[in-house]
């Protein structure tokens, strides 16, 4: 099983809600990662965890907050959003945090900010 | 900062022909390179990945290769067919400067259509 399941598929969200998006995985893979990808432009990422441990966080605004609850489950917690932030929000996995190691995506969370 | 472009951005061919995608990037201190398929609105499925120490990697019609050190890959594909009909997106593994381990960086890839 090499699959990484993104929930939920779509969220329309206003500017003061909170909501967050959730990724699972049950390959026992320790490095768990989000990209933002926005419309016709490659993804970007955002956070990685390694061994539930955030390593790292690349300059994104506070608004976004992760979460790795445990091994096989990250969150992203999404509060006063602005419509800029709207995209495809992609979590990804790999068996560790190397660069050897494959990252299997999942098929994403699109979000629209109203 | 590494940079990664792709070549063609959008390449139209009929069914059957053999194409070439190409992807170059600006540092040639990469620890290796990803070759990924998106299909639209849909996440990445990971292709083929080449080690820096390697020139090739081969999976069924799909060839890619890599020249680190003059910063260019190219992803082969034999055969075409409909199926084949996807963004392609090539991504290469940066490293901090002071070493240990990052992320990956992708290009803006090459949107494929196979007309049947």
């Amino acid at each position: 099983d090499t699959e990484v399941t993104q929930t939920p598929k779509h969220l329309v969200m206003g500017m003061t809600n909170k909501k967050s998006l959730k990724c699972e995985q049950h390959m026992g893979h320790r490095a768990m990662y989000w990209y933002k990808q926005k419309a016709k432009k490659p993804p970007e990422l955002m956070f990685v965890y390694s061994y539930e441990k955030l390593s790292i966080n690349e300059s994104v605004p506070s608004r976004f907050s992760p979460e790795c609850p445990n091994s096989s489950l990250l969150n992203l917690h999404l509060h006063a959003l602005q419509p800029e932030d709207s995209a495809l929000y992609l979590c990804a996995s790999s068996q560790g945090w190397i660069p050897a190691d494959i990252q299997y995506f999942g098929a994403g969370t699109r979000l629209s900010v109203l | 900062k590494q940079e990664v472009t792709q070549i063609p951005a959008a390449l139209s061919v009929p069914e059957g022909e053999n194409l070439v995608l190409n992807c170059s990037f600006t540092d040639s201190a990469i620890y290796n390179l990803q070759w990924f398929r998106q299909d639209p609105g849909k996440g990445l499925t990971s292709l083929l990945l080449i080690q820096s120490s390697q020139r090739e990697q081969t999976s069924g019609r799909l060839n890619a290769s890599l020249d680190k050190s003059s910063g260019r890959s190219t992803l082969y594909i034999a055969a075409s067919q409909p199926g084949d009909s996807a963004t392609y997106l090539c991504a290469v593994w940066r490293g901090y400067s002071g070493g240990g381990a990052d992320g990956l960086t992708f290009g803006k890839g090459t949107h494929l259509i196979i007309q049947p």
